[in-house]
C-alpha cells in the first residue's frame, strides 16, 4: 500500500511569490491534515480537510489556505511568501471515519525555502 | 487548550541499555496520546498510541509507553536500545473533550535520542 506522497520534495521561492504544495493520501483515507515544522516553533497544525471540507484550522494567517478534492488529494497554498515561511511542510492522512482515535500517517514533507 | 511537554531536548543512552523519553500533557478532557519518530529529512513515523484500556501500550520496533493519568505522563520506553533508534521523537496529544480534532494534533518540541555504541 503506497504511503502519503507529497510533491515537490524541495522548493525554493522568492519573497512575495506564492506556492502550491500537493499531498496524495493513503488510498481509502479521507482526512488530510497539514503541519508546518520549523526549528523554532516545532510542529504546528495548519488545517484539516475531510470530504472536501475544512474541518479544523490552526492559528495561521489567511495567506495559508488549502483545499481537498473529491479523490481526497489535497493542496495547500501560501501567498505573498515571507522569509519566515521557510519550513518543512508535512501532510498527514488518516481514515477520518473516527478521527479521534486513529493515528495519522505522514508524508516525507516538502522543504520550502523562501529567499 | 491542550499542550505537550517534552522536558529533555536530548537523551543519551548506551547501546543495550534501557531508554526512557519523557512526555507530559495537559488537556481539559481525556487524552488520546501518540508517539512519532522522525529520521533526518523524513516525515514522522507512527510508533504507538494510547486511547483507552491498559496503561502499558506496545508499539513498533520494540517500543512501549506507559500512560499515567495521575501524573499526566506518557513516557516512551525500550528495554534495550539500538544505535538505529537514534532519531527525533515526538509526543502528541488530541483532546477528546475538544471533539477530537479542534486543534489537530498538538506536538511536543521533540527529543533527540542518541544511542552510543
Amino acid at each position: 500500500k503506497a504511503g502519503v506522497t507529497q510533491t515537490p520534495r524541495y522548493l525554493i521561492k522568492t519573497r512575495g511569490q506564492q506556492v502550491t504544495l500537493s499531498c496524495s493520501p493513503i488510498s481509502g483515507h479521507r482526512s488530510v491534515s497539514w503541519y508546518q515544522q520549523t526549528p523554532g516553533q516545532g510542529l504546528q497544525f495548519l488545517f484539516e480537510y475531510f470530504s472536501e471540507t475544512q474541518r479544523n484550522k490552526g492559528n495561521f494567517p489567511g495567506r495559508f489556505s488549502g483545499r481537498q478534492f473529491s479523490n481526497s488529494r489535497s493542496e495547500m497554498n501560501v501567498s505573498t511568501l515571507e522569509l519566515g515561511d521557510s519550513a518543512l511542510y508535512l501532510c498527514a492522512s488518516s481514515r477520518g471515519r473516527d478521527r479521534i482515535n486513529t493515528e495519522a500517517f505522514f508524508g516525507q514533507g516538502t522543504r520550502l525555502t523562501v529567499v | 487548550a491542550q499542550s505537550v511537554a517534552q522536558p529533555e531536548d536530548q537523551v543519551n543512552v548506551a547501546e543495550g541499555n534501557p531508554l526512557t523519553v519523557k512526555c507530559t500533557y495537559s488537556v481539559s478532557g481525556n487524552p488520546y496520546l501518540f508517539w512519532y519518530v522522525q529520521y533526518p529529512n523524513r516525515g514522522l513515523q507512527f510508533l504507538l498510541k494510547y486511547i483507552t484500556g491498559d496503561n502499558l501500550v506496545k508499539g513498533s520496533y520494540g517500543f512501549e509507553a506507559e500512560f499515567n493519568k495521575s501524573q499526566t505522563s506518557f513516557h516512551l520506553k525500550k528495554p534495550s536500545a539500538l544505535v538505529s533508534d537514534s532519531a527525533l521523537y515526538f509526543c502528541a496529544v488530541r483532546d477528546i473533550a475538544s471533539g477530537g480534532g479542534a486543534d489537530g494534533l498538538t506536538f511536543g518540541k521533540g527529543t533527540h535520542l542518541i544511542i552510543q555504541p
